[in-house]
């Protein structure tokens, strides 16, 4: 069983573009979550989603950024006009339904140049 | 609202040594509790857990025990190895049975030593 794979990577952009990260979940997870962890710190929440449905986006923030977990296809975290304070590791995390932990990608590592 | 505090690193061991990383959490109603390990360059994976007031989670020597009248959940382990090396993350979930985002405690980075 796959686990969590996130694409792409690593990420470059300059400021003013559009980042767009992709997050596919473990076979028979339902359930995503995207997190951001800046430099020496911890993991903190932006978005929880299923399948066409946004459950709670209490920790992203509300201009520029989005996202999305269509009926088909990936999850989509799309950061728009980037700015230099984007610049760090996102993570995805899936789990099934009823299950409390979660497990993770390894990450896309935005760069905002 | 819920929080995790977990002791700030790093911590740098001798090969052998014994290894505790304290983790104390705030919530309300019966969190689940998790420790998440990252080596360098990775994303995390789950080191083990405890859904319950005095359940033990275990894994690779790793122990912690889940304190309810002194809401914590420490991480021990009797004997670490070199290859023990990563950041350690304390996180809690607000519901045993649903599905809800993981709060994490800003992680402990460990370096063991030969």
């Amino acid at each position: 069983n796959a686990g969590v794979m996130q694409n792409p990577r690593h990420l470059v952009r300059r400021r003013g573009q559009e980042a767009r990260l992709r997050c596919s979940p473990m076979k028979g997870h339902s359930h995503v979550y995207w997190y951001r962890q800046l430099p020496e710190e911890g993991l903190k929440f932006m978005v929880y989603l299923q399948k066409e449905n946004i459950i709670d986006e209490s920790g992203m923030p509300k201009e520029r950024f989005s996202a999305e977990f269509p009926k088909e296809g990936p999850s989509i975290l799309r950061i728009q006009q980037v700015v230099r304070g984007d610049s760090a590791a996102y993570f995805c995390a899936s789990s099934p339904t009823g299950v409390a932990e979660q497990y993770f990608g390894p990450g896309t590592r935005l760069t905002v140049t | 609202g819920d929080s995790v505090t977990q002791m700030e690193g790093p911590v740098t061991l001798s090969e052998e040594a014994f290894l505790t990383i304290n983790c104390t959490y705030t919530a309300t109603g019966y969190p689940s509790l998790f420790w998440y390990v990252q080596y360098p360059g990775e994303g995390l994976q789950l080191l083990l857990k405890a859904t319950k007031a005095d359940d033990k989670g275990s894994n690779k020597g790793f122990e912690a025990t889940y304190r309810k009248e002194t809401t914590s959940f420490h991480l021990e382990k009797g004997s670490v190895q070199v290859s023990d090396s990563a950041v350690y993350f304390c996180a809690l979930s607000g519901s045993v049975s649903g599905n809800t985002p993981l709060v994490f405690g800003k992680g402990t980075r460990l370096s063991v030593i030969a």
